[in-house]
């Protein structure tokens, strides 16, 4: 356990359906960052929080929506996507950005299959 | 650009040494950072280094060499647990903020 939380541990959609995925730290931290993960490439950050605000949105398109209520929880919205967009999808926390050294506490992920 | 390189794969003998390489380069540097990732599980942090050197905690050392571009991470009395993907990480400053760049990771099979 990490004291970062995903649900669902796997989802499969529709190219049609709407879903969302949500992401809570228990950890205090500040920063909240969400990653996709494809087989055999690298973690491609996807969006970065820190103190709600959103920092960096990775040229993601825009059938990927997230959201920052609060800096515990992290959601990311999902519509009208494509089969490739099926992969690990992984949320991470960390002190935040401005910090010296921080490492990333990462989720267990959603496993997300598009059909 | 930004580029992280370290082999795709390895294997090793349960109770060898085994040595992961990674190289990168990217527009500034300010920290490296290793995490281990088991099958179907979240990363998990093992390791940071910012300056030249070696640093070691238990079973596990990274070493780093700024000039080079490189680092490693140094496997020692390998178990059968310790099969799983190491990724090699780096941060940088981009727009005054502190950002994190992933390699595609090294899959370590260990056998008995």
């Amino acid at each position: 356990e990490t004291g970062v939380t995903q649900t669902p541990r796997h989802l499969v959609m529709g190219m049609t359906n709407k879903k969302s995925l949500k992401c809570e730290q228990h950890l205090g931290h500040n920063a909240m960052y969400w990653y996709k993960q494809s087989a055999k490439k690298p973690l491609e950050l996807m969006f970065v929080y820190n103190f709600k605000e959103q920092t960096e949105n990775n040229s993601v398109p825009s059938r990927f929506s997230p959201e920052c209520p609060n800096s515990s929880h992290l959601f990311l919205h999902l519509h009208t996507l494509q089969p490739e967009d099926s992969a690990l999808y992984l949320c991470a926390s960390s002190q935040d950005l401005g910090t010296v050294s921080y490492e990333q506490y990462f989720g267990p992920g959603t496993r997300l299959t598009v059909t | 650009g930004q580029n992280i390189d370290q082999p795709t794969e390895m294997t090793a003998t349960e109770g060898a040494i085994v040595q992961i390489n990674c190289t990168y380069q990217t527009s500034g540097f300010n920290g490296l950072f290793w995490y281990q990732q088991h099958a179907g599980e979240a990363p998990t942090f093992l390791s940071y280094n910012v300056l030249d050197g070696l640093e070691e905690k238990g079973r596990f050392s990274s070493f780093l060499s700024r000039s080079k571009g490189y680092s490693y991470l140094l496997l020692k009395e390998l178990q059968m647990k310790d099969s799983a993907s190491y990724l090699c990480a780096v941060r940088f400053l981009s727009g005054g903020y502190n950002k994190l760049i992933f390699g595609a990771g090294t899959r370590l099979a260990v056998h008995p």
